[in-house]
């Protein structure tokens, strides 16, 4: 089965740019898109095809994917970006999420 | 946009069965498949499969074959989740949500969880 990783945790002063990473083999050849999920609440889609943002989603979210690293970037990060982050890539023609990265803005 | 509504927590014993429900409003529910995704307590998402609401064609992952089938009923708009031979393991949030193919078959719309927890 496909794998991807991400890490645990990541934190973040706030207005500064937060960087999640998600690895998988040859991850680059894949769509990856990207949801976030608030304490308490359902996850909710950022990123769709490696870098677009559906709508409603803001500019300082922003993502690339590239090689074995999908990356998820989040300028001027806000303390309601605290959350956990999940990539998801298509396999096969299944779905593969990471394990998700806990974003804690201190 | 629309709008995705479970049914309600459930508590169930090992060996059993459990059906979730997700009923749709506010968009064509024939036009966009709808898929389930588990996240069990302080865990990740899962993914469990998905079904097309037109042609009620599935798709599951190999962990899930032979043990939950998704259905859909065209007439209330509503999808269902069956899950069997329930262990303690299957205990967590059950979500469905909604592909949509104009963000590259996303998921761009979710319910709010179906909480089941499963007893020895």
């Amino acid at each position: 089965s496909y794998d991807l990783s991400q890490p645990a945790s990541v934190s973040v002063s706030p207005g500064q740019t937060a960087t999640i990473t998600c690895s998988g083999d040859n991850l680059g050849d894949k769509y990856v898109c990207w949801y976030h999920q608030k304490p308490g609440q359902s996850p909710e889609l950022l990123i769709y095809q490696d870098f677009k943002r559906p709508a409603g989603i803001p500019e300082r979210f922003s993502a690339s994917n590239s090689g074995n690293t999908a990356t998820l970037t989040i300028r001027g990060t806000q303390s309601m970006d605290e959350a956990d982050y999940f990539c998801q890539a298509f396999d096969s023609g299944t779905r593969v999420f990471g394990g998700g990265t806990r974003l804690t803005v201190l | 946009q629309g709008r995705l509504v479970q049914s309600g927590a459930d508590v169930k014993k090992t060996g059993a069965s459990v059906k979730v429900s997700c009923k749709s409003s506010g968009y064509t529910f024939r036009d966009h498949y709808l898929h389930f995704v588990r996240q069990a307590p302080g865990q990740g998402l899962e993914w469990m499969g998905w079904v097309n609401p037109k042609s009620g064609a599935t798709n599951y992952p190999q962990k899930f074959k032979g043990r939950v089938t998704l259905t859909t009923d065209t007439s209330i708009d509503t999808a269902y989740m069956e899950l069997r031979r329930l262990t303690p393991d299957d205990t967590a949030v059950y979500y469905c949500a909604k592909e949509f193919s104009s963000y590259g078959d996303a998921l761009d719309l979710w319910g709010p969880g179906t909480r089941v927890t499963v007893s020895s």
